[in-house]
């Protein structure tokens, strides 16, 4: 069975950090692109980033290029997200996902969710 | 950027009828890629259709996309009650991917 699970959210002040770790199970990880998606209170859904499983090819939404990093560890089958500079408008649910660049997003986490307020 | 526009943004409609999403896009989705989401309140995304009209394992027959180039269908032939929830388009085949705004289906 598939699983997908987030940690580290929080309430965070402007201008602050966080960083967002996703384990996966149940699938050969290294094949997969995976990729967050956020989620703001009430509204629709936001592509963030994506990161390839094979030769580590990195996207970024226009809105969080320069703050966020992507990664990923192959070898403890996780992927991250460093937020760094975060905003108000950073706040939401933050989701981890398997899918990329010309594969859908099959499977989803269950969100966690970061707080952006002073 | 491809923009997709979801239409209309919420529908009401009543169970056992049939239901129209519509996504447009801004720029032609290459290679079909466009899926769409089941959200229902409280819980992550569901997908039901890829490659604008491939269902996933497991949804109902009652789902059904079509589309191509910059203009996509969700049908839904005859609603059922958990159907009435919100659903997203999302384009995947160029960097960045976007989303569409979502449509609600509710109850009438």
């Amino acid at each position: 069975e598939v699983q997908l699970v987030e940690s580290g959210g929080g309430l965070i002040q402007p201008g602050g950090s966080l960083r967002l770790s996703c384990a996966a199970s149940g699938f050969t990880f290294h094949y997969y692109s995976m990729t967050w998606v956020r989620q703001a209170p009430g509204k629709g859904l936001e592509w963030v980033s994506s990161i390839t499983g094979s030769d580590g090819a990195i996207y970024y939404a226009d809105s969080v290029k320069g703050r966020f990093t992507i990664s990923r560890d192959n070898a403890k089958e996780s992927f991250y997200l460093q937020m760094n500079g975060l905003r108000i408008e950073d706040t939401g649910v933050y989701y981890c996902a398997r899918g990329g660049l010309a594969a859908a997003v099959t499977y989803w986490g269950q969100g966690t969710l970061v707080t952006v307020s002073s | 950027e491809i923009v997709l526009t979801q239409s209309p943004g919420t529908l009401s409609l009543s169970p056992g009828e049939g239901a129209t999403l519509s996504c447009r896009a801004s720029q032609t989705v290459s290679n079909r890629y466009l899926a769409w989401y089941q959200q229902k309140p409280g819980q992550a995304p569901r997908l039901l259709i890829y490659g604008a009209s491939s269902r996933v394992n497991g949804i109902p027959d009652r789902f059904s996309g079509s589309g191509s180039g910059t203009d996509f269908t969700l049908t839904i032939s005859r609603l059922e009650p958990e159907d009435f929830v919100v659903y997203y388009c999302h384009q995947y085949g160029s960097s960045p991917q976007t989303f569409g705004g979502g449509t609600k289906v509710e109850i009438k």
